[in-house]
């Protein structure tokens, strides 16, 4: 079974400044990673995802995230927030052979002026 | 709109009463999926669908919970003898071929209510 551990639920940074949100996973497989973005009382919309090939993905809204074996890692990074970036994150892991996407507890994103 | 809609969006509802929550999955979705997601915690895994067939049901957190998918469209999660444990949002999500692309398509959400 795959599960994630996201470090830190709550997150502040300066507009402009960098965004690192971290994620480490746990999985037997080779495993699919997957960063959502939720805005309050709205669904997950999908931020980027990795699942084979280029360990490096670029995302929507100027996101990406490396997939780091070694590491067990899938940190998502953005080089300037914005203002509009403040909303919760969530790291997910699956693969190939099953249908049970494993959620972190999320991330809540915070920019301040 | 042709993304995944739940209804409805929100349900207040008194302990043990049922409650229905219906999901209308993007058209040509071949799986559909339900998620348990409560205050402060990432969405939990209930149950999911391809087509009509329930494939995993194991996760549903007691026997009062069910869902179908009768014709293999639209699907319904039902709760019986409602509890205030049962307040959260339930997130319904569809993808068209999963081992493929790996990505879930979210609706908005029902969010349930227990008084």
């Amino acid at each position: 079974a795959q599960s994630v551990t996201q470090l830190g639920s709550h997150v502040s940074v300066s507009e402009g400044a960098l965004v690192l949100l971290r994620c480490n996973y746990s999985s037997s497989v080779p495993p699919y990673l997957f960063w959502y973005v939720q805005y309050p009382n709205q669904g997950l919309q999908l931020l980027l995802k990795y699942t084979t090939g280029a360990t490096l993905v670029k995302g929507i809204n100027g996101f990406e995230a490396e997939f780091k074996k070694s590491e067990t890692s899938f940190h998502l990074t953005k080089p300037s927030a914005h203002m509009s970036d403040a909303a919760e994150y969530f790291c997910a892991v699956s693969a190939y052979n099953n249908n049970d996407m494993r959620f972190g507890a999320g991330t809540r994103l915070t920019v301040k002026p | 709109d042709t993304g995944v809609s739940q209804d409805p969006r929100h349900k207040i509802t008194k302990r043990g009463q049922n409650v229905t929550f219906r999901c209308d999955p993007i058209s040509e979705h071949n799986r559909l999926y339900w998620y348990r997601q409560t205050l402060g915690q990432g969405p939990e895994f209930l149950t999911y669908f391809q087509n009509e067939a329930q494939l995993e049901k194991s996760r549903l957190l007691s026997d009062r919970f069910s869902a179908e998918r009768p014709k293999g469209s639209f699907s319904t999660l039902e709760i019986q003898r409602t509890e205030q444990g049962d307040s959260a949002m339930y997130l319904c999500a569809s993808s068209l071929d999963r081992a493929a692309t790996g990505e879930l398509f979210f609706g908005e959400g029902s969010r349930l209510t227990v008084l």
